[in-house]
């Protein structure tokens, strides 16, 4: 059965650092990992996709990377902003649905 | 390309009236799921569907809820006499087909939040 955590539940950093959230999965047979990011009452956005045969994906000062072997997602931010706060969701495809981890809530000081 | 559209937006119900919320997936998206979000819970699955077909619906209460994809016409999930704990964000979300590229690869709308008083 595929179980998404993510850790930090919640995380608050001063403007201008850099900052890693993560997230790990119980089945490693995944074919793709996706994270998302939440504003406050809205819906989600994606912001990176990684395929299971890539190591990372990068878009801006976001970088994700994937260890499937260790069941293992990062998301690295670079350079925080205070409109990067939001809540940052992964997830992983389980047979035919996407299950999704709980999210860090970020929140970027000014 | 308008994405993925529901409505309405903001829905607010008496206990033991019925909700329908509609979601259009985007376009060149054959596969549609729906979300609940629970205050300060996370995103769960609900069900799956393409065109005239439930494909897992393992996530849906068993009791008041039903989802239908019609041939035409946009993707309703369906809340018989709704009480208060029904009271979330349902978000929609569309996919390609399986097996094309970027199958299982989520596009959500805005969600649609449901109040029940």
């Amino acid at each position: 059965k595929q179980e998404v955590t993510q850790i930090p539940a919640a995380l608050s950093v001063p403007e201008g650092e850099n900052l890693v959230l993560n997230c790990s999965f119980t089945d490693s047979a995944i074919y793709n990992l996706q994270w998302f990011r939440q504003d406050p009452g809205k819906g989600l956005t994606s912001l990176l996709l990684i395929q299971s045969s890539q190591r990372e994906q990068t878009s801006g000062r976001l970088n994700a990377s994937l260890d499937k072997s260790s069941g293992r997602s990062t998301l690295y931010i670079a350079a925080s902003q205070p409109g990067d706060s939001a809540t940052y969701l992964c997830a992983v495809p389980r047979d035919d649905k996407i299950i999704f981890g709980k999210g860090t809530r970020l929140h970027i000081l000014p | 390309n308008a994405g993925v559209m529901q409505n309405p937006r903001h829905l607010v119900r008496r206990r033991g009236q019925e909700a329908r919320l509609r979601c259009s997936p985007m376009k060149g998206h054959s596969h549609v799921y729906w979300y609940r979000q629970l205050p300060e819970e996370g995103l769960k699955f609900m069900v799956y569907l393409q065109k005239e077909n439930i494909i897992d619906e393992s996530g849906m209460p068993k009791e008041r809820f039903s989802a239908e994809f019609p041939k035409e016409g946009p993707s309703i999930l369906r809340i018989q006499q709704v009480v208060r704990g029904d009271s979330a964000a349902y978000f929609c979300a569309s996919s390609p087909p399986v097996g094309g590229t970027g199958a299982n690869v989520l596009t959500f709308g805005a969600g649609s939040r449901l109040t029940v008083l």
